[in-house]
């Protein structure tokens, strides 16, 4: 089936510089899009979400950009911190069947002090 | 408010056990959802649930079965246990249409 997958299985950032990571989707229905931060031993923390009638959102540090034209998806952490070091995912889903959720592989993202 | 709670949090099963984890949740939502997550992957979906009393298989539901018998508890049984279904066992549930939250997990090792 469709699924939703990441560009980058690691990401190592500078303390204080600025994160990008980034996502593809093949599911041309998807409608809604979630962002997750998951550290060691928990579950995924909700981070930011957008619908597929914007194009960017933003949150607090964290920014959204979705384009529709290559189904791509990209979150955007400001000033990368210490605790920003965990596994990120994303996650899409559409209409019907629920809105079950389909994740990506991950990014593990590392701050380097 | 505890949110999603699942049990146990973690379980040791030999090959051919059966066991079930469950999963409680007290904010009256509808939709509940069971996901696995294998090493350097992400959550994929086991079964799901619209309602009390009704189930429908996800994404990989071999191996396993579910029931939704109350409104806030979902359980994930597993009735002849196989390696291959060590993994982190994820609970969650919805009630609008974009609002997900999320168990912290259940850690199954079958031997």
């Amino acid at each position: 089936g469709e699924s939703v997958g990441l560009h980058l299985p690691t990401l190592s950032v500078q303390e204080g510089d600025n994160s990008i990571i980034n996502c593809a989707y093949s599911n041309s229905a998807s409608d809604y899009f979630i962002w997750y931060k998951q550290e060691s031993g928990k579950g995924p923390q909700f981070i930011i979400d957008i619908r597929s009638n914007m194009d960017k959102r933003q949150g607090q540090r964290v920014t959204v950009l979705l384009n529709k034209t290559v189904k791509h998806l990209s979150l955007q952490i400001a000033a990368t911190q210490p605790g920003d070091s965990a596994v990120y995912f994303c996650a899409e889903s559409s209409s019907g069947s629920a809105r079950q959720l389909t994740f990506g592989s991950g990014t593990q993202l590392t701050v380097l002090p | 408010n505890a949110g999603v709670t699942q049990t146990p949090k973690f379980r040791v099963l030999k090959t051919g056990q059966s066991m079930t984890l469950l999963c409680a949740q007290d904010m009256n939502h509808e939709y509940m959802y069971w996901y696995r997550q294998d090493p350097g992957m992400g959550l994929r979906l086991i079964h799901y649930s619209v309602g009390e009393g009704t189930t429908a298989k996800g994404e990989v539901p071999d191996g396993y079965n579910v029931s939704r018998l109350k409104k806030q508890n979902f359980l994930l049984g597993l009735e002849s246990a196989a390696p291959s279904q060590t993994s982190v066992y994820f609970c969650a549930s919805r009630q609008k249409v974009y609002g997900y939250t999320f168990g912290s997990g259940t850690r199954l090792t079958v031997v």
